[in-house]
């Protein structure tokens, strides 16, 4: 299968834990995103990454967060100290730089959802 | 600053019906906008991409179109099925860029048989 994988689909942790998730993106392709969803809402921006370098990151992305695309591969979000209001779905999603304005078409894996006691 | 509005929040029809998703950005300097659908604690399964220079893109059932002077976009599906239901969900990049998209919130279909 050559979609976006994501690891693990359902994580429960307990307030104040660590927890990390994994994204494979489709390969070949050279952009990765992370977006997180709440119930009833749009996916959210969280960051993005060109190859390795993280290129943009949103104000929801909080101190406690850190991503990482070693090797523009794969790539991993982590959050520090959970809390209660990080339980949320977590998407990835990646595309390829397209030579032509406009086709920068993302695909999206299926979601880790994180619930956090 | 983008931002995304999506008529109507939610919408029941019968099987076989005709029907129409709206989607309005308020940023009209887009590369382009994209369409999605959204099963029940899913990912979200790209449906249509339109580039900014394009008027409109089918595939099979589902045809979108894009006003972009206007600021808006709309997803037609024809003869309606139990299993088109889902969340839809178009979105698009952030004026003057090809990064990350901004969503609105969807909506809900439900075919009833």
């Amino acid at each position: 299968d050559t979609g976006v994988s994501q690891n693990p689909r359902h994580k429960i942790t307990k307030r104040g834990q660590n927890v990390t998730f994994r994204c494979d993106p489709i390969s070949e392709h050279n952009r990765l995103y992370w977006y997180r969803q709440t119930l009833g809402q749009g996916p959210e921006f969280l960051t993005y990454f060109q190859n390795e370098a993280q290129l943009e990151k949103s104000r929801l992305l909080s101190d406690r967060f850190s991503a990482e695309r070693p090797k523009g591969s794969f790539s991993t979000l982590e959050i520090q100290r959970t809390e209660q209001g990080d339980s949320a779905m977590y998407l990835c999603a990646s595309s390829s730089r397209p030579r032509t304005s406009g086709l920068d078409e993302q695909f999206f894996g299926p979601g880790t959802r994180l619930t956090v006691l | 600053k983008q931002e995304v509005t999506q008529i109507p929040a939610a919408l029941s029809v019968p099987e076989g019906e005709n029907l129409v998703l709206n989607c309005s950005f308020t940023d009209s300097a887009i590369y382009n906008l994209q369409w999605f659908r959204q099963d029940p604690g899913k990912g979200l399964t790209s449906l249509l991409l339109i580039q900014s220079s394009q008027r409109e893109q089918t595939s099979g059932r589902l045809n979108a179109s894009l006003d972009k002077s206007s600021g808006r976009s709309t997803l037609y599906i024809a003869a309606s099925q139990p299993g088109d239901s889902a969340t839809y969900l178009c979105a698009v990049p952030p004026g003057g860029s090809q990064g990350n998209l901004i969503f609105g919130k969807g909506t809900k279909l439900s075919v009833k048989p």
